[in-house]
């Protein structure tokens, strides 16, 4: 079974430029979180839906950050417009609600 | 805020070796507790939680203990192997379960001597 699929995996872009991260979550889970890893700050929260409605994006770090989540199976992180200090990796998570969350293998994104 | 953090940054052991990871937490109202195991270049793997009504859960070759009047988490390893090398981070919510976001330590990198 596929756990939760992330891309890109890699992303390089300029200052300025959007980026859009993409997630799909494991079969059968209703709950989707995105997280941020950064040496400075470790792994922090974003944002998270439960069924496809956000929940908390008080981690959200600013307005260029926007995320959705059109169908009970996928959700998307979008930047724009992106800046060097957004450099990190970027994982989400699903859950079926009463156990652990699962990652995915994060998109690492560098912005020049 | 209060936040879940780690008390050591590395941990080296020699193989064959039980370790102990710890976790202390600052938040009374936590009472679900997960462990993650993070590999160079991949995402937190699920390892094992635990709930506030227990304070031991026992995995394969892992246990984990929790310690609720001084607000502590540990992670036991037995027998360490090459391949549990990893950073290990610790994390809780207060919903008692994984529909609610993480707060995440900041991990313990842990290294085994041949």
């Amino acid at each position: 079974d596929a756990g939760v699929i992330q891309s890109p995996r890699h992303e390089v872009t300029e200052m300025g430029q959007e980026v859009t991260l993409r997630c799909k979550l494991i079969s059968g889970h209703n709950s989707l979180f995105w997280y941020r890893q950064t040496m400075m700050r470790g792994l922090e929260l974003l944002i998270y839906f439960n069924n496809n409605v956000p929940i908390d994006d008080s981690g959200m770090p600013e307005d260029r950050f926007s995320a959705k989540m059109p169908n009970a199976s996928f959700s998307t992180l979008k930047i724009q417009p992106s800046e060097p200090r957004d450099s990190a990796v970027y994982f989400c998570a699903s859950t079926m609600g009463l156990g652990g969350q699962y990652f995915g293998p994060g998109t690492r994104l560098l912005v020049l | 805020g209060e936040s879940v953090g780690l008390h050591l940054p590395t941990l080296s052991v020699q193989e064959g070796d039980n370790s102990i990871i710890n976790c202390a937490y600052s938040n009374s109202a936590s009472d679900y507790f997960i462990w993650y195991k993070q590999e160079s270049g991949k995402g937190p793997q699920f390892i094992i939680d635990i709930r506030s009504n227990m304070d031991k859960r026992q995995g394969q070759r892992v246990t984990v203990l929790l310690n609720k009047t001084v607000k502590h988490l540990s992670l036991q390893i037995a027998a360490t192997q090459p391949g549990d090398s990893a950073v290990y981070f610790c994390a809780e919510n207060q919903s008692g379960g994984g529909a609610d976001g993480l707060t995440f330590g900041k991990g313990t990198h842990l290294i085994i001597q041949p």
